[in-house]
């Protein structure tokens, strides 16, 4: 059973850093690759970034790029993301989802989300 | 640019079926798109992938009363035989090369 298992979340201070991290198991972790996606607060999902299996590709929505760094360890079958200089505006439920790249990059495997709330 | 527009809420009936709308934007018409659904106070889960010849394919344990289809930028999620466990909130999402990008959600009320 795929199993992706969030951590890290927590109350932070605006301009302070956060890391997340994403447990896998159930499959091969690392023959895929993975990305996070957030969710504020009454909103919809709003994707962040993806890693290839290897790593050899990153990408970023405008959003966050130069703030956040997506990465992985496939020795610890393990995603991350650290955060930083968060702002109010990155209060959300934050998932980490497995890519399926069988035609197509869309999302086949979702965590059940790890809350990042970012207030003084 | 690549959106996909999708209706804020649908209501239907127990019983009933329901058909959710996901619209591609100019120049991509021929991108194929994935539902998710999202019950509520849970994650995401993946319903299908919809290609726009209308073939697709669904995610593990996905009741066959879950099933999609497309014509030109339209992609649709059909519901049938509606269940108080549908009432959710159903997203589309695409991709291009280096991005991945989500509708706004469809809120279904089962009523």
């Amino acid at each position: 059973e795929v199993q992706l298992v969030e951590s890290g979340g927590g109350l932070v201070k605006p301009g302070g850093s956060q890391r997340l991290s994403c447990a896998a198991s159930g499959f091969t972790f690392s023959s895929y690759s993975m990305s996070w996606v957030r969710q504020a607060p009454g909103k919809g999902l709003e994707w962040l970034s993806s890693i290839s299996s290897s790593s050899s590709y990153i990408y970023y929505a405008d959003s966050v790029k130069g703030r956040f760094t997506i990465s992985r360890d496939n020795a610890k079958n393990s995603l991350y993301l650290q955060m930083n200089s968060l702002g109010a505006e990155d209060t959300a439920v934050y998932y980490c989802a497995r890519d399926n790249t069988t035609m197509g990059y869309y999302f086949d495997y979702w965590g059940q989300g790890t809350l990042v709330t970012v207030s003084s | 640019q690549l959106v996909l527009t999708q209706s804020p809420s649908a209501s239907a009936s127990l019983g009933a079926s329901v058909r959710l709308t996901c619209t591609l934007s100019s120049g991509h018409s021929t991108y194929a798109i994935a539902w998710h659904q999202q019950q509520p106070e849970k994650g995401p889960r993946y319903l299908m992938k919809l290609n726009s010849d209308g073939s697709h394919s669904k995610g593990d344990g996905i009741p066959d009363r879950f099933s999609g289809s497309s014509s030109g930028a339209e992609r649709y999620l059909t519901i049938s035989s509606l269940q108080s466990e549908d009432e959710a909130d159903y997203y589309c999402q695409t991709w291009d090369t280096g991005i991945r990008v989500f509708g706004g959600g469809t809120k279904l009320t089962v009523l």
